[in-house]
């Protein structure tokens, strides 16, 4: 089965470093790109940027761009979304989510994780 | 950067209803890479509709998706219980690929 397992809930403080997993299953891993979308509470979906985990071919949302860094490790099928210093702002379900086709930066994302909450609060 | 623009914001209906959603962009897609997903409360969004107009993998007939350039549309032909959800486009020719605010269609 094809699959994208996220890491667990995190609560941090403001100003707290924090990196957040994504792993993939069941498919070549190194041969798709995986994104990364932010959903604030109550909120709607916000595409932050994409990895190609071939060779780590990265672009971001102009909005994230400098907030976040994207990463990953194709040695053990996995995606990062990172932040040096969180802000309270920052809270919200963070998902990762594969394309359909491999290779292919435009297309929808037919697979996602199943999210990842993050609380940063005082 | 392109904007999306759905309408309308939410939509009080009852099953065995059709409904229409309508998503603008700001400038033409290129290549219709335009895609429509459903959200449940607690769920990860769920492809349905990709290329402007084909179905993902295990999407009832009952949805369709049309248009191309600036204007799309999302029909459901027949509301089920389950349909009731929040929908979204998201346009993917145009880095960065925005999604649109999403409409809610709930029970009326």
């Amino acid at each position: 089965e094809v699959q994208l397992v996220q890491s667990g809930a995190e609560v941090k403080k403001p100003g707290e470093s924090l990196k957040i997993s994504c792993k993939g299953s069941g498919y070549s891993f190194t041969n798709y790109w995986i994104g990364w979308v932010r959903q604030m509470p109550g909120k709607g979906l916000e595409w932050m940027g994409i990895i190609y985990l071939g060779d780590s071919d990265t672009r971001y949302s102009p909005s994230f761009q400098g907030q976040v860094t994207i990463s990953a490790d194709k040695s053990i099928s996995t995606a990062y979304l990172q932040w040096s210093s969180l802000k309270a702002s920052d809270s919200a379900m963070y998902y990762c989510a594969r394309p359909y086709y491999p290779s292919r930066l435009n297309d929808a994302f037919d697979i996602w994780g199943q999210g990842t909450m993050v609380t940063v609060s005082s | 950067e392109i904007v999306l623009t759905q309408s309308p914001g939410t939509l009080s209906l009852s099953p065995g209803e059709r409904v229409t959603l309508s998503c603008r962009a700001s400038q033409s897609v290129s290549s219709s890479y335009l895609a429509w997903y459903q959200q449940k409360p607690g769920q990860a969004p769920r492809l349905l509709i990709y290329g402007a107009s084909s179905r993902a993998t295990g999407i009832p007939d009952r949805f369709s998706g049309s248009g191309s350039g600036t204007d799309f549309t999302l029909t459901i032909s027949r509301l089920e219980p389950e349909d009731f959800a929040v929908y979204y486009c998201q346009q993917y020719g145009s880095s960065p690929f925005t999604f649109g605010p999403g409409t809610k269609v709930d029970i009326k």
